[in-house]
């Protein structure tokens, strides 16, 4: 499969499990991206990874937990949630030189996990 | 602090008719600005960008540095255009701060 792949599409979960989501990108990036859609907020970026390491961190609770194992793969390992952190979860990656300058590259987006948090 | 807003959530016309959406950024240094579009049941993607200076299914945008604006703007809508349109800044760090959308309805 082409582009990037986001599972599961959907989840529901309880305030007190753990689960993870899963971004996988077959377009040879080098930079991976997890945004947070909700409803009432803009599109909001959480986490960046070039190359591996993160190199952007928007004061996302401690309940988030990214990890890049290696430049195709990233997850967001979640627990602990709130009813407030029920939103569309989207991956993105890019292909950008170095860890700077990542925004101006042409981000291609997964179709996202819709998370419910009972 | 770096910003960009879309004043209209909803935008309506008729099909042949001009569209403009409206964006504005607020940033003090050389931004560069993009507009992400999102088709029913289809991801988010890129629809243009100013550094590219083009036009993509009829669509422009032309940074304006002393509006600090960057309006998408087309001719004649399409039925086909009717999608969720953002509107998006970055800075030379990692950072991107996208717009709150605006919904673009084409009546035919």
């Amino acid at each position: 499969e082409t582009g990037v792949t986001q599972t599961p599409r959907h989840l529901v979960m309880g305030m007190t499990n753990k689960k993870s989501l899963k971004c996988e990108q077959h377009l040879g990036h080098n930079a991976m991206y997890w945004y947070k859609q909700s409803a009432k907020k803009p599109l909001e970026l959480m986490f960046v990874y070039s190359l591996e390491e993160r190199v952007e961190n928007n004061s996302v609770p401690s309940r988030f937990s990214p990890e890049c194992p290696n430049s195709s793969h990233l997850f967001l390992h979640l627990h602990t949630l709130q009813p407030e952190d029920s939103a569309l979860y989207l991956c993105a990656s890019s292909q950008g030189a170095s860890g700077r300058h990542l925004a101006k590259n042409i981000q291609y987006f997964g179709a996202g996990t819709r998370l419910s948090v009972l | 602090a770096q910003r960009v807003t879309q004043p209209e959530k909803l935008l309506s016309v008729f099909k042949g008719a001009p569209v403009e959406l409206k964006c504005n950024y607020s940033y003090s240094g050389s931004p560069e600005l993009f507009w992400y579009v999102q088709y029913s049941r289809q991801r988010l993607q890129l629809l243009l960008r100013h550094i590219s200076r083009e036009s993509i299914k009829g669509f422009t945008a032309d940074l304006n540095k002393g509006e600090t604006s960057f309006h998408l703007k087309k001719p004649f809508a399409q039925e086909e255009d009717s999608a969720m349109y953002y509107c998006a800044l970055s800075d030379r760090a990692s950072k991107i701060i996208f717009g709150s959308g605006t919904r673009l309805s084409i009546r035919p």
